[in-house]
């Protein structure tokens, strides 16, 4: 069974860091790219960053390049979310979610870490 | 950016009733690149439709995606309890690779 577990979340200061971790587990981690999502409180979906199967494709959401750094740890069978500068509108539940190598979309998401930016 | 527009924002229908829920690109999108979710309070999103009208896997066949171009829909032919959540769809391209529509949420009427 494929199992995406985030962690790191928490209440954090404007210009604050945080660093979030997914740790992945039922499946060949290092065969998929991974990605971050999130949702702000009663909003929509909002990509924020993927990265390829071995790391060398990186994307970022204009509203977080800069700020945000992806990396993963394929031994670890892990993904995490550096962030930096945190700012209120980075509130928002961070889901890690795989992306299968043949079909542009998301197949499996974690339950998700909350991400609070307050002062 | 590609922005897509779900509509209605809210559709109240009842068990058993036939759901139309809509998404429409600000361009075209290739119909490999459109996929649909569900999700449900308090829990993640659930992919149900890739490629526009692939089902994902264990997708109950009451789901149904199509559409092409800038006009895309999901039907849940008919309701079941278990149904009423949230549905996003999704749209893959350029300049952000991947970007959602606001949500339709199907209420028990």
């Amino acid at each position: 069974e494929v199992q995406l577990v985030e962690s790191g979340g928490g209440l954090v200061q404007p210009g604050r860091s945080l660093r979030l971790s997914c740790a992945a587990s039922g499946f060949t981690f290092d065969d998929y790219a991974m990605h971050w999502v999130r949702q702000a409180p009663g909003k929509g979906l909002e990509w924020v960053s993927g990265i390829s199967k071995n790391s060398a494709d990186i994307g970022y959401a204009d509203s977080v390049k800069g700020r945000f750094t992806i990396s993963r740890d394929n031994a670890k069978n892990s993904l995490y979310l550096q962030m930096n500068s945190l700012r209120p509108e980075d509130t928002a539940l961070y889901y890690c979610a795989k992306r299968p190598p043949t079909f542009p979309a998301f197949d499996s998401w974690g339950q998700g870490t909350l991400v609070t930016v307050s002062s | 950016e590609i922005v897509l527009t779900q509509s209605p924002g809210t559709l109240s229908l009842s068990p058993g009733e036939r759901a139309t829920l809509s998404c429409r690109a600000s361009q075209s999108v290739s119909s490999s690149n459109l996929a649909w979710y569900q999700q449900k309070p308090g829990q993640a999103p659930r992919l149900l439709i890739y490629g526009a009208s692939t089902r994902a896997t264990g997708i109950p066949d009451r789901f149904s995606g199509s559409g092409s171009g800038t006009d895309f829909t999901l039907t849940i032919s008919r309701l079941e309890p278990e149904d009423f959540a949230v549905y996003h769809c999704q749209q893959y391209g350029s300049s952000p690779p991947y970007t959602f529509g606001q949500g339709t949420k199907l209420e028990i009427k």
